[in-house]
């Protein structure tokens, strides 16, 4: 069975400031990561995917996420926070020759302070 | 840029009602998926749908819960007689293919309120 974790509920940074949102999985196979991000009563909306290759992935907004298959780790990244990055960020994980569907971390609120 | 669209945005119902959702996917995609959010907790698969039929479930999907394509661009999700758990954001997501490697677009979501 595929699984994620996101261990922070909340992340705090100053606007400005670089900023990382964790994400670990567990999978068999070949690991498919997402990030999707949801504003207040919104959808959420796709930022970037790790499908192969290289382990850095750039994405909408500035966003940015690292693969680490030793750490089977897929943290979200921004070189400096906006406040209008305020939202709920999560995490999801697929695999090739498992099920086709994500499954999706628990979420982790992201403020940006002024 | 297409969207995923859903209506309505808020629904109130009382426990026992039927509710149907509807969710417009993208124009070119061919697989369709129903989520649930509860509030403060994690988007959950419901049901996927492709070629007029479901091809996967989970175990939130039970038998109060039935989906359709009634037409060549609705998708809707039916619960027969709600309960106060069935109060969620439900989201609705399509994808062109069916590979774990294509991404989902999700909708807007619709809140639902049962009392």
């Amino acid at each position: 069975a595929q699984s994620v974790a996101q261990p922070e509920d909340q992340v705090n940074v100053a606007e400005g400031n670089p900023l990382t949102v964790k994400c670990t999985y567990s999978v068999s196979g070949n690991p498919y990561l997402f990030w999707y991000v949801q504003y207040p009563n919104r959808g959420l909306q796709f930022l970037l995917k790790y499908i192969t290759g290289d382990n850095l992935v750039k994405g909408s907004y500035g966003f940015e996420a690292e693969f680490n298959k030793s750490q089977t780790s897929f943290h979200l990244k921004k070189p400096s926070a906006l406040v209008s990055d305020s939202a709920l960020y999560f995490c999801a994980v697929g695999a090739s020759g498992g099920s086709y569907i994500p499954t999706f971390g628990r979420g982790t609120s992201l403020i940006v302070h002024p | 840029e297409p969207e995923v669209t859903q209506t309505p945005s808020h629904q109130v119902t009382q426990m026992g009602q039927e509710v149907i959702l509807r969710c417009v996917p993208i124009s070119n995609h061919l697989y369709f998926y129903w989520y649930r959010q509860i509030l403060g907790q994690k988007v959950e698969f419901l049901v996927s749908f492709y070629n007029n039929e479901i091809s996967e479930k989970s175990e939130i999907f039970d038998d109060q819960f039935s989906v359709e394509r009634p037409d060549g661009s609705n998708f809707t999700l039916k619960i027969r007689s709600t309960k106060l758990e069935d109060s969620a954001m439900y989201f609705c997501a399509s994808r062109q293919l069916a590979g774990g490697s294509d991404t989902q677009y999700f909708g807007p979501g619709t809140r639902l309120t049962v009392l």
